[in-house]
């Protein structure tokens, strides 16, 4: 079972906006910034979204937000090639371990 | 470029062990903390190991805790963990990243190295 939980799977349509969500405690999301991991046919992950922050080459249709212990990964038009796996993740002070989401499997339609 | 290259995969019998390689490149490797994550087939991600920059914070998973050790070569810009009693559930591949400097997150990965446990 894992410390944070993400919705099994999603699914959108091309342009539409979309948001996952990671739910977490005063642990983890309630003290840190999140990231979201990018995962396609089992490749190797790639962050989109850290805190607030995208490495570069991250399309700005990805964005993250947190309040209080939820944390969102939200992408706003929605494209073809976003049809992936996603992943949260971040620290948890009360267990010293980097605690991760089952991951949400998003389907674009 | 930030690039991490994994090495050290392959086929290892029960109980038997295997060092992994994280070769690091393009960003100054002493500025970050990193890890190692990994996925079982069809399994999600898994957190493996933390450790810092001067290799004095130094976190494992309760699942490996015990039987990996994780180091790095500040010098050589390397990553490294060492499996030892490896078992049929270490199968998967593993991941070096590094970390943001943001609350433990990651902002790049390698492209994964398959650790395989089997008789």
């Amino acid at each position: 079972q894992s410390v944070l939980t993400q919705e099994a799977s999603v699914s959108g349509t091309v342009g539409q906006k979309v948001t996952l969500t990671c739910l977490g405690n005063s642990n983890n999301i309630g003290r840190n910034p999140v990231g979201w991991y990018q995962q396609i046919s089992h490749g190797a992950p790639k962050t989109v979204v850290f805190g607030n922050s995208r490495p570069s080459g991250i399309p700005d249709r990805f964005s993250g937000s947190r309040s209080g212990t939820t944390a969102s990964l939200t992408i706003s038009g929605l494209q073809p090639e976003d049809e992936a796996d996603y992943y949260c993740s971040t620290w948890d002070y009360g267990l010293s371990v980097a605690a991760f989401g089952g991951g949400t499997k998003l389907t674009v339609l | 470029e930030v690039q991490l290259v994994e090495s050290g995969g392959g086929l290892v019998q029960p109980g038997g062990s295997l060092r992994l390689s994280c070769a690091a490149s393009g960003f100054t490797f002493t500025s970050h903390n990193m890890k190692w994550v990994r996925q079982a087939p069809g399994k999600g991600l898994e957190w493996v190991s933390h450790i810092d920059i001067r290799s004095t914070m130094i976190f494992y998973a309760d699942s490996v805790k015990g039987r990996f050790t994780v180091s790095r070569d500040n010098p050589g810009n390397s990553l490294y963990l060492h499996m030892s009693s490896l078992r049929a559930e270490d199968t998967a591949v593993y991941y070096c990243a590094r970390d943001s400097g943001l609350g433990g997150t990651l902002d790049y990965w390698g492209q994964g190295t398959l650790v395989t446990v089997s008789s």
